[in-house]
This record gives structure tokens, sequence and C-alpha cells, in this order.
């Protein structure tokens, strides 16, 4: 069974830094694409990042680039989503899912990111 | 990377069929064949419906389907069930390993 597991969300002041962690299991995660999307309170899901099998190509929605940054450790089977420069609108439930070329196939129950003084 | 167009809320009774469009552009929607539709319970991951416009994941029954013509896709439920009420996103392939999501849509099983 597919599992991820999202971690390390909580309350950051603007500005602050974060760093999400997804554990993923059940699957052979070397061979998936995987990325995040996020759902801002009251709003719709937004695709956020990708990354590449290898980690070689990362892509991000214009309103995050140059302050996140998309990695994986395919030896530990683990996605993270580094956050920078954090704004209040950064604040949501960030979803880690498996795919990202074309669609999003299995999805973690999300960790919220308040962003707030 | 404008978001898809999609209404804000659908309804129909148990055992109908209602459909959800989604609009994008000739960049997202008309341009490719990679369409993806989600559903959404509240406080539970998002499950996965169809993909590549018309296919359907295993364990997703036949009463859903998609389609598209031009720059919008749809969603049909057919023989609605008191489960089905969620909200639902479309998705689209945007070109450049880019995705764009829909602004949802909340169905309603009156």
């Amino acid at each position: 069974e597919v599992q991820l597991v999202e971690s390390g969300g909580g309350l950051v002041q603007p500005g602050g830094s974060l760093r999400l962690s997804c554990a993923a299991s059940g699957f052979s995660f070397s061979t998936y694409w995987m990325s995040w999307v996020r759902q801002a309170p009251g709003k719709a899901l937004e695709w956020v990042a990708n990354i590449k099998l290898d980690g070689s190509e990362k892509y991000y929605v214009d309103s995050v680039k140059g302050r996140f940054t998309i990695s994986r450790d395919n030896a530990e089977n683990s996605l993270f989503l580094h956050m920078n420069s954090l704004r209040a609108e950064d604040t949501a439930v960030y979803y880690c899912a498996r795919g990202g070329s074309r669609f999003f196939d299995s999805w973690g129950q999300g960790s919220l990111v308040t962003v707030s003084s | 990377q404008s978001a898809l167009t999609q209404p804000r809320s659908v309804s129909g009774s148990p055992g109908q069929s209602v459909t959800i469009s989604c609009t994008g552009t000739s960049s997202d929607v008309g341009g490719y064949n990679y369409v993806s539709w989600y559903q959404l319970h509240p406080g539970k991951a998002p499950r996965f419906m169809i993909y590549d416009v018309t296919k359907r994941p295993s364990g997703v029954p036949d009463r859903f389907s998609g389609s598209k013509s031009g720059n919008t896709a749809s969603l049909t439920i057919s023989g609605l069930q008191a489960e089905d009420e969620a909200d639902y996103y479309c998705c689209s392939y945007a070109g450049s390993y880019t995705l764009v999501f829909g602004g949802g849509t909340k169905l309603t099983v009156l």
C-alpha cells in the first residue's frame, strides 16, 4: 500500500523558514516524479513544485520561485520542501503527492503551515 | 499559471447525473490530453479519480467519467450517491512540467 506521510509543519513568523518532509513507502520511490501541492484555508488546490525521478529537474509555481526548494533523497525514500522568506499567503495545508509530470495518483494527509506573527 | 475555471457548486438528487466543467486555454486544457480530476472530502487526503482526460484508476467506480472538447474538460457523475458529496478539482498539464488546478466545485447531493 502506498503511504505518504508529511511532517514539519507548524507556526512560523513572516520572513521565517521551514522544512517539510514526506516519508514514502509501499512503492519504488526512485521511479516516480514527486510533488508538493497546497491548499490555503477556504481556497483551491495549488500545485507548488515537482521533481524528476533522480532530482535532476525541478519546477515551481511562479509565486514560490526563488523562495522554495524541492529536493529528494531516494536512498531514504523521502521528499522535502525547503521554504524560505515565508509570507502570510503561504499559509496552507501542504500535501505530498506521488507524480507530477501529468497527474498525482497518491496523496498524503497533509501538513499545516501557518505564517503569522 | 492562471487557475482553470470551474463552477463553484453543482447539485443533484440521488440517482441523477451531474456534470462539472473545467475551462482553460489552448496552453493547458486545450493543448494537452493531460486533464485529471480529484475528489476532496473534508479532513481526508485527496482522491485520484480521472487521468489523461478519460481514464479511470483502478478502484474508481465507472459512474465517474471524463471528457474534453476544445479548452473545456468535464467530469460526469452518473447514478449520484450520498458519498459523492465532496469538492472536486480538475487539473491540467500546462507545459514545461508545470500543472494548474481549477478553482474547485462543491457537489451537493440533495
